[in-house]
């Protein structure tokens, strides 16, 4: 596609409950990213994907929190026995792909804002 | 510790007139600078980036950045502004010497600037 897509682009859910959060990356990019922006906050790294395999997790909040992408390329965030305090927009972004330098850019997507009630 | 500080909440100008929106950083080592922005309900957009050379850097939509080392800063910069660049504006640094943490951006709170006719 164009650009990176997340589905779906909103999602209400009651405290306790699972929910899964989909991100199409572009085509052909091998590093993919999430991150998460609570109102009126900047982005906060989650975790970071090169290929199918998580290169960087620690910015999970909790082992409630889990994401994979197991044919290196669409990535689902999991999350478990959501809490209110979930409720945020959560980012998906794609790079081509992730030298030892880190310079790519990082394209986003438009973002999965979830609320819990 | 990696961060970012962008010290204005708001940024008010008037259409026409020169805009600087405010970023200064602080790595461990070089820094990767990045600007994007964001418009209401949609997700971040790239504008420019500082990896390395000249100090000024040109982006998207007229807008540059100046990468000054010295005042750890990377302040975004427009000659002259339009109503329609009205949007909320991130800055982010990425350590160039990180080991695995060096697919995550650190993103600065942004900065709603406000372009009036």
């Amino acid at each position: 596609g164009a650009g990176v897509s997340q589905t779906p682009s909103n999602k209400v859910t009651e405290k306790g409950k699972y929910v899964e959060l989909r991100c199409d990356p572009i085509s052909g990019h091998t590093a993919l990213y999430w991150y998460r922006q609570s109102l009126g906050q900047g982005p906060e790294f989650l975790i970071y994907f090169q290929g199918t395999g998580a290169a960087d997790d620690s910015g999970l909040p909790n082992d409630r929190f889990f994401a994979v992408r197991p044919e290196g390329s669409v990535s689902t965030l999991k999350i478990q026995r959501t809490e209110r305090g979930d409720s945020a927009v959560y980012l998906c972004a794609s790079s081509p792909k992730q030298n030892p330098g880190g310079q790519e850019t990082q394209y986003f997507g438009p973002g999965t804002r979830l609320l819990v009630l | 510790a990696q961060s970012v500080a962008q010290p204005e909440d708001q940024v008010n100008v008037a259409e026409g007139n020169p805009l600087t929106v405010k970023c200064t950083y602080s790595v461990s080592g070089n820094p990767y600078l990045f600007w994007y922005v964001q418009y209401p309900n949609r997700g971040l957009q790239f504008l420019l980036k500082y990896i390395t050379g000249d100090n000024l850097v040109k982006g998207s939509y007229g807008f540059e950045a100046e990468f000054n080392k010295s005042q750890t800063s990377f302040h975004l910069k427009k000659p002259s502004a339009l109503v329609s660049d009205s949007a909320l504006y991130f800055c982010a640094v990425r350590d160039q010497g990180r080991g695995s943490t060096l697919g995550r951006l650190y993103f600065g709170r942004g900065t709603q600037l406000t372009v009036w006719p």
